[in-house]
């Protein structure tokens, strides 16, 4: 069991908005602005889609935000492609006694 | 261009220690400012292993702690992870990657496949 609850599955048709939930608890997503979001294509490494809750890395298409509120974040897409059609996962640093970083059961988006 | 290679046996028996190298390039890891692994087990999710600091300072995934040791090579610009005791469930594809400080991985490598079997 993962320590981040995410969906098994999303789905969406092309040109629509979906949105991915991840929730943790008050030692990890709650307590800390550090929630990060990737994206993983069938046999590639994952790739930083999102870091600091909002943050996006140069080369990241704008049609992916992420947010917070309380202890759940969110990642949502924009505008869906055939392209955004991979698993996502989502991070966060926690410290319960000992510092360290978990990770969401991850979520299969299909686009229709 | 920061890139991250891995390598490792592929194959490692039940019971015996597993041993992984990324070797980095475009960029020092005396930089830092820290430096991870990530495995996930095939038809699985990620499992963050740990990660260590430019100068050394460790952290590891309380699962996993008593059995996992990453460590730096400045001198190669690589750092290595090794997991004792290895089972079964340790088979995964094992991936290296540069953590920014804030918990999150900007640059990964390919991923090892690595199988403990008898």
């Amino acid at each position: 069991q993962s320590a981040l609850t995410q969906p098994a599955s999303v789905s969406g048709s092309p040109g629509q908005s979906i949105t991915i939930s991840c929730t943790g608890t008050s030692s990890d997503i709650g307590g800390y602005n550090y929630v990060s979001w990737y994206q993983q294509h069938p046999g590639k490494a994952p790739k930083l889609m999102i870091y600091d809750v909002s943050s996006r890395p140069s080369g990241v298409s704008n049609r992916f935000s992420g947010s917070k509120s309380g202890n759940t974040a969110s990642l949502t897409i924009s505008g869906l492609q055939a392209e955004d059609e991979a698993h996502y996962y989502c991070s966060s640093h926690r410290n319960a006694g000992t510092a360290h970083v978990v990770f969401g059961g991850g979520t299969q988006l299909t686009v229709l | 261009q920061v890139q991250l290679q891995e390598s490792g046996p592929g194959l490692v028996k039940p019971s015996e220690t597993l041993s992984l190298t990324c070797a980095v390039s475009g960029y020092s890891i005396s930089t830092g400012p820290y430096w991870g692994w990530i495995r996930q087990p095939p038809g699985k999710g990620l499992e963050w292993i740990g990660s260590i600091s430019q100068s050394g300072t460790t952290y590891y995934n309380p699962s996993l702690r008593s059995r996992v040791t990453i460590s730096l090579d400045m001198s190669k610009n690589q750092f290595s992870l090794k997991v004792t005791s290895v089972t079964a469930a340790d088979t995964a594809v094992y991936y290296c990657a540069r953590d920014r400080g804030d918990s999150s991985s900007d640059y990964w490598g390919q991923g090892v496949l690595l199988t403990v079997s008898s």
